[in-house]
């Protein structure tokens, strides 16, 4: 079956701490892949997403995803987070060509000041 | 302002009354999608159109209707509301979906979601 994995449901850092929250998934094939972020009491957002080309895919407010096809991986980093960056993060996941967007369960992050 | 909007935002209602929950986008796209958000399962996808009059089901279409008879309009219907469908939920929008011949076009943008209650 096809699934999205985000095996970190909650993870607590210090402001200034290196994030890296992971985000596997098991379809075989082309995909495009994306990370969204949902700040408390808010909508969805696009963080970042991968569509081809460079493995390494910069998005707003620091974060960056690396694809490594090989681990079928798409993890999210952020360097030094900040207090605003507590929120939940979704990573998804969409053959290229299809119509679903799979998502994992999220990750809640909280950052404590 | 490029957006997709859902209403109401907030709604408790009560099992067997029917209810609609409306989604426009104003960014002529294509695509609509209806999602679940539920504690520890993430998004699920209800039901999705590719353009005015064609839908689909997704992963969790049991309990819902979706018509697409304007392509700014995407409406999720509950003709029989049970207290299993309490969840908070979201329409998205894309340009396209998808397609891999454009790419950046099936980024879905996501309205700011419904809270449904079924008592």
């Amino acid at each position: 079956a096809q699934s999205v994995s985000q095996h970190n449901h909650h993870v607590i850092l210090s402001e200034a701490a290196s994030l890296e929250l992971g985000c596997n998934y098991s379809y075989g094939g082309t995909v495009n892949l994306f990370w969204y972020v949902q700040y408390p009491g808010q909508h969805l957002q696009l963080l970042l997403k991968y569509f081809s080309g460079d493995p390494l895919v910069k998005g707003i407010k620091g974060f960056e995803a690396e694809f490594i096809k090989s681990k079928f991986s798409f993890n999210l980093r952020k360097p030094s987070v900040q207090w605003s960056d507590t929120a939940e993060y979704f990573c998804a996941v969409k053959k290229t060509g299809a119509n679903n967007l799979f998502f994992g369960t999220g990750t809640r992050l909280t950052v404590i000041p | 302002e490029a957006q997709v909007t859902q209403n109401p935002r907030y709604l408790i209602t009560v099992t067997g009354k029917k209810l609609t929950v409306t989604c426009s986008q104003n960014m002529n796209h294509e695509y609509m999608s209806w999602y679940r958000q539920d504690p520890g399962l993430g998004l699920r996808q209800i039901y999705y159109s590719m353009n005015v009059e064609v839908t689909d089901k997704g992963d969790v279409p049991e309990g819902y209707k979706v018509s697409r008879k304007e392509k700014r309009n995407f409406p999720l219907i509950l003709e029989s509301p049970s207290p299993n469908q309490t969840s908070l939920y979201f329409c998205a929008s894309s340009l396209f979906g998808g397609t891999g011949r454009f790419p950046g076009t099936d980024t879905q943008y996501f309205g700011p979601g419904t809270r449904l209650t079924v008592l």
